[in-house]
């Protein structure tokens, strides 16, 4: 148990609907990472915010967009789904600030199938 | 910008016997090396990892894994494994100041009685 918790655990979206997906950080961290990891391949950094701010972005489409609250629980927003967007998605926390972010704690992830 | 080469997608093995599953990585700056275990439908689990110092690093489960910055490698080994290791393996890094990690496609480890 690492503390991160995503919901909901499994989704079944139609094409070009929207979807929210939820992570909750683990206690006394300030930093969310999202990542998509699509069957068979290794996770791909979709961003990342510090302290509610986006703090680095990957190689995804504006679509792919997030947002990170007070309480530094974090939301990913994937508007206009495809059916490529089907993938596990990763959420991790950690302490952030720079050098002292050695370790990222990942929660159990999403699994969202578009059809 | 920073990649990882998984070098193995698969790797079968005998139960009790040793293992290494190598992480070849690309980068122009010093990173932090990771590697996680996966089991089937959950997140991923850190097995260890190398910041700095001693090149050997020990981790959870008897795996153990050494950095070696000549050969830009972090290979994993584990000397005797068990069926429940059976499991896929990531090997990762890091920037020291930068948040995101850079994942390889993984190691598929089956462990056969």
């Amino acid at each position: 148990e690492t503390g991160v918790t995503q919901s909901p655990t499994h989704l079944i979206k139609t094409r070009g609907q929207q979807v929210t997906l939820r992570c909750s950080s683990q206690s006394g961290h300030n930093t969310v990472s999202w990542y998509q990891q699509a069957l068979g391949q290794g996770p791909q950094f979709i961003f990342q915010y510090y302290r509610e701010e986006e703090n680095g972005r990957g190689n995804f489409p504006p679509r792919f967009s997030g947002l990170q609250f007070p309480n530094y629980s974090s939301e990913l927003n994937v508007n206009a789904l495809e059916l490529d967007d089907s993938a596990l998605y990763l959420c991790a926390s950690s302490r952030g600030g720079g050098a002292s972010d050695t370790e990222a704690f990942f929660g159990q992830g999403t699994r969202l199938t578009v059809v | 910008a920073q990649s990882v080469t998984q070098l193995d997608s698969q790797v079968p093995v005998f139960e009790e016997a040793p293992v290494e599953l190598r992480c070849n990585y690309s980068s122009s700056v010093s990173v932090y090396l990771f590697w996680y275990v996966q089991y089937p439908n959950q997140g991923l689990q850190l097995l260890l990892k190398y910041l700095s110092g001693s090149t050997l690093v020990k981790g959870i489960n008897g795996f153990e894994a050494e950095f070696n910055k000549s050969q830009t490698s972090f290979h994993l080994r584990k000397p005797s494994v068990h069926i429940s290791d059976t499991a896929e393996y990531f090997c990762a890094v890091r920037l020291l100041n930068a948040g995101k990690s850079t994942f390889g496609d993984g190691t598929t480890l089956t462990v056969k009685p």
